[in-house]
């Protein structure tokens, strides 16, 4: 089993960049894709990064995903911030047997 | 398009059970593996259950390992999750899922409440 581990929360003002992790406990992160969902209050999550840094149609590119061997880890970078940027963010992998969710990070736009 | 509508959602006392059911349209319901996701007031997501598109492998989180049981009818395209022994930590969202191994499209979730 692994675990993949995110930061509680993230504060950065508008028209900045804030960069979110997501280490994995056992296991290449690069072994299997990882995903990264938003979800806003009161609403199921949506995708905003697929496949460790494919953004989907609709998804402005100031969404970004990245992968790092070295630390075993990966990234969602948001630039520009905008307040409607505000919301949790999930990151999601899996292997042969599960599938695992980071606890989620609350992103606040101040 | 794809839609996911998930129901059978409500009170129940400790102990209890409930069936839920998620339906879907839009897509060949019998080529993809279907999941179950739950999510507690206030907290983080949580896997709990996954089965393969023709339902002969099924994974369950050990929170709900022999409590729950993962369902699905390929002819009915519909997927279910029937709950045993409730406890209020199963007291969630839960959200019916797409699987690919990662998430490609959710329902809207149903609200499952376990309290006296």
């Amino acid at each position: 089993n692994f675990m993949l581990t995110q930061p509680h929360s993230v504060s950065e003002s508008p028209g900045k960049t804030v960069t979110i992790s997501c280490t994995r406990s056992s296991g290449s992160i690069a072994s299997n894709y990882v995903q990264w969902y938003q979800q806003r209050p009161g609403s199921a999550p949506t995708t905003v990064i697929y496949e460790d840094n494919q953004r989907p149609s609709g998804v402005p590119d100031r969404f970004s995903g990245s992968i790092d061997s070295s630390s075993n880890s990966a990234s969602l970078t948001i630039s520009g911030l905008k307040t409607e940027d505000e919301a949790d963010y999930y990151c999601q992998s899996y292997d042969s047997i599960q599938r695992v969710f980071g606890g989620g990070t609350k992103l606040t736009v101040l | 398009q794809v839609q996911l509508v998930e129901s059978g959602g409500g009170l129940v006392k400790p102990g209890g059970s409930l069936r839920l059911s998620c339906a879907a349209s839009g897509f060949t319901f019998s080529d993809y593996y279907m999941s179950w996701i739950r999510q507690a007031p206030g907290k983080g997501l949580e896997w709990v259950s996954y089965i393969s598109s023709s339902g002969s492998t099924i994974y369950y989180a050990d929170s709900v390992k022999g409590r729950f049981t993962i369902s699905r009818d390929n002819a009915k395209n519909s997927l279910y999750l029937q709950m045993n022994s409730l406890r209020a930590e199963d007291t969630a969202v839960y959200y019916c899922a797409r699987d690919r191994g990662l998430v490609d499209y959710w329902g809207q979730g149903t609200l499952v409440t376990v309290s006296s």
